[in-house]
């Protein structure tokens, strides 16, 4: 998978934007940009993913940059809910790399009252 | 539409001891994905089945570990004789067609949470 960077952790005030970007600076021109969330205990969430367009669906709003080397993942009004691991995942997109989600660190999300 | 079924969600064995985690993709979908995920560490891929078929286990541990997707029922990850150290949460995702393509994400199961006493 093309290398992602996410910084470790970040805060959001409940009913507020969060906001979590993601470094992908070697990302191919035919990879796509992948998040998912897992909130403690339970199985990985798919939220969204594109490959040059913005996107949004009904949890959150993906956008990507122009030169794709970056993107940002909006949740428009966060809960306490939304509190857990963000993950920006960008697998390869041929070769032997079936299925083979690359999970980093991620972005622990912390939704504050 | 029933998302991916994992069960059990809780199993416990003791050391010497096999055990069989099942998965049911969702409805449509004919492509399985089994990671391990152990204490205070991230998501690890396993292996990557389509009906009667293993495409890459390159994440399988060299011994003990299988696992099987028949034309009928759910897929299986069988660990047999297992060790304190198997003791992580399985996650089982499904897809209606292989990632290479980009555009078909992964749906992920609740998880089996293996604990070896």
């Amino acid at each position: 998978d093309a290398k992602t960077t996410q910084p470790p952790s970040m805060d959001c005030a409940e009913g507020r934007a969060a906001n979590l970007p993601c470094n992908h600076s070697t990302i191919s021109g035919n990879e796509y940009v992948y998040w998912y969330r897992q909130i403690h205990s339970q199985g990985p969430q798919y939220i969204i993913h594109g490959l040059k367009n913005n996107e949004t669906n009904e949890m959150a709003s993906l956008i990507i940059t122009e030169d794709r080397k970056s993107s940002t993942l909006i949740l428009p009004h966060a809960t306490l809910r939304d509190t857990a691991v963000y993950y920006c995942i960008v697998p390869n997109a041929g070769g032997t790399s079936y299925g083979k989600l690359t999970f980093g660190q991620g972005t622990i999300l912390t939704v504050h009252p | 539409n029933a998302g991916v079924m994992q069960n059990p969600r809780h199993l416990v064995r003791r050391r010497g001891q096999e055990a069989r985690l099942r998965c049911s993709p969702m409805k449509g979908h004919s492509h399985v994905y089994w990671y391990r995920q152990l204490p205070e560490e991230g998501l690890k891929f396993m292996v990557y089945l389509q009906k009667e078929n293993i495409i890459d286990e390159s994440g399988m541990p060299k011994e003990r570990f299988s696992a099987e997707f028949p034309k009928e029922g759910p897929s299986i990850l069988r660990i047999q004789q297992v060790v304190r150290g198997d003791s992580a949460a399985y996650f089982c995702a499904s897809s209606p067609r292989g990632i290479p393509w980009g555009n078909s994400p992964l749906h992920f199961g609740n998880g089996t949470r293996l604990t070896v006493t």
